[in-house]
């Protein structure tokens, strides 16, 4: 079947560190692999997306890459902000009719 | 920017009474969704809805809830009996066809 494991948290960071979220999936087709991210009080939002092995999808600053070899996607960012303290979920989907979400990895970023 | 709304915000209910939790998704998507999130642990996956009928559901989706488009705008989950463990945040997501999601801000409930 089809799932997703997420790094646990929380993960506490300065300003301007380097963060790295862990994420592997199982999946028995190709799926599409997203993160999302959630603030306090709020739905998830889209971060970013790859949709085929190899592909990087980047937004805000963060990037992850879609590798089949070591199913992983692995999040990432060079220097983080304040502002990037949130709840962080990694997912997939292999048809579009249901999404399969990681445990969510909580970051708090201190100036 | 199109987003997802619903309402209300927060729903609080006895044990045993039916719920209604409604959305609007964006306009010219397809393909909707309703998720759970008990506090503070992972999203769940309830349902996927497209050509108004159900695509997928999950074990979660027995036969308490029902998903319904009743007037091509609105997207309501019913909880015909609700019971304790039904307490969460109930998310609602719209999505374009190449896998967008976008999510509304969320229903809490609360089942007493």
């Amino acid at each position: 079947g089809n799932s997703v494991t997420q790094m646990e948290g929380p993960v506490t960071l300065s300003e301007e560190a380097f963060l790295t979220i862990n994420c592997t999936y199982t999946a028995t087709g190709y799926p599409s692999l997203f993160w999302y991210v959630q603030y306090p009080g709020e739905g998830l939002q889209l971060l970013l997306k790859a949709t085929k092995a190899d592909d990087k999808g980047s937004n805000k600053g963060f990037e992850a890459t879609y590798r089949k070899e070591t199913t992983s996607f692995h999040l990432e960012k060079g220097s983080v902000q304040v502002s990037d303290s949130a709840v962080y979920f990694c997912a997939l989907t292999d048809t579009g009719n249901q999404f399969y979400f990681g445990t969510g990895t909580s970051l708090t970023v201190i100036p | 920017e199109p987003e997802v709304t619903q309402t209300p915000s927060h729903q609080v209910t006895q044990m045993g009474q039916e719920v209604i939790l409604r959305c609007v998704p964006i306009s010219n998507h397809l393909y909707f969704y309703w998720y759970r999130q008990i506090l503070g642990q992972k999203v769940e996956f309830l349902v996927s809805f497209y050509n108004n009928e159900i695509s997928e559901k999950s074990e979660i989706f027995d036969d308490q809830f029902s998903v319904e488009r009743p007037d091509g705008s609105n997207f309501t989950l019913k909880i015909r009996s609700t019971k304790l463990e039904d307490s969460a945040m109930y998310f609602c997501a719209s999505m374009r066809s190449d896998y967008t999601q976008y999510f509304g801000p969320g229903t809490r409930l609360t089942v007493l």
